[in-house]
């Protein structure tokens, strides 16, 4: 089945250690994004890419890169500058500029 | 940047209701969509409609795009259809942005 698979969906980490999270879609999609959402509130972006070897910055890229080597793969690193790194991270991609927008199921990480 | 309010924030309602949510926005857009995040987290399309009315099954939604305000519609309610429901607003290149979402709790 065609869809976005975001792994791990749960993940610990300690304090000051950089994280990972792996973004993957088979929709032969150009765009992609990382989204983070904090308890009870909405989503907000941190990066986006629309095509292979390019991104930008969304709205609260500080603290998180990301890489887009290949068109179906954007990891994200939630890098120790990451204040506040404890979130649930949605990654999505679209068909071009206009397309409807589709989600993975989500990666819930936790810093101790 | 647009802004985007979503009203109301919290919805309790018993089985076999109706409710409608709306999604006001600041500016023109180019693209609206209505996701319904259920309680693990995911987001689930539900309408891709920068503009007209659309329906599926008991859900429909408008776009007033002239007007800048979208509606959600759900009838007959059933405890499912609990979550948070948002709205995404396009505007510019490629950027989606997110209202605060309604959060509706159908109780049997």
């Amino acid at each position: 089945d065609g869809g976005i698979t975001q792994s791990p969906k749960y993940l610990f980490r300690k304090e000051g250690q950089n994280v990972t999270l792996s973004c993957e879609q088979n929709l032969n999609h150009d765009a992609m994004y990382w989204y983070r959402q904090d308890p009870g509130q909405g989503l907000r972006l941190i990066y986006y890419s629309q095509i292979v070897n390019d991104f930008q910055k969304g709205d609260i890229a500080e603290g998180y890169s990301v890489s887009r080597e290949k068109k179906e793969s954007f990891p994200l690193t939630v890098t120790s500058a990451q204040k506040n790194p404890t979130a649930f991270y949605l990654c999505a991609s679209r068909q071009g500029a206009g397309g409807e927008l589709f989600f993975g199921e989500g990666s819930r990480l936790t810093v101790l | 940047g647009i802004q985007v309010e979503q009203s109301p924030p919290d919805l309790i309602l018993q089985e076999g209701a109706n409710s409608t949510l709306r999604c006001n926005f600041s500016d023109s857009v180019n693209n609206l969509q209505w996701f319904h995040q259920n309680p693990w987290g995911q987001l689930i399309n539900l309408f891709y409609i920068p503009s007209g009315t659309k329906q599926n099954g008991r859900l429909s939604a408008t776009t007033v795009a002239t007007e800048r305000y979208s509606l959600l519609y759900i009838s007959s309610s059933q405890t499912t259809d609990s979550g948070v429901y948002f709205c995404a607003v396009k505007q510019g290149a490629q950027k989606l942005v997110f209202g605060q979402g309604t959060r509706l709790t159908i109780n049997p």
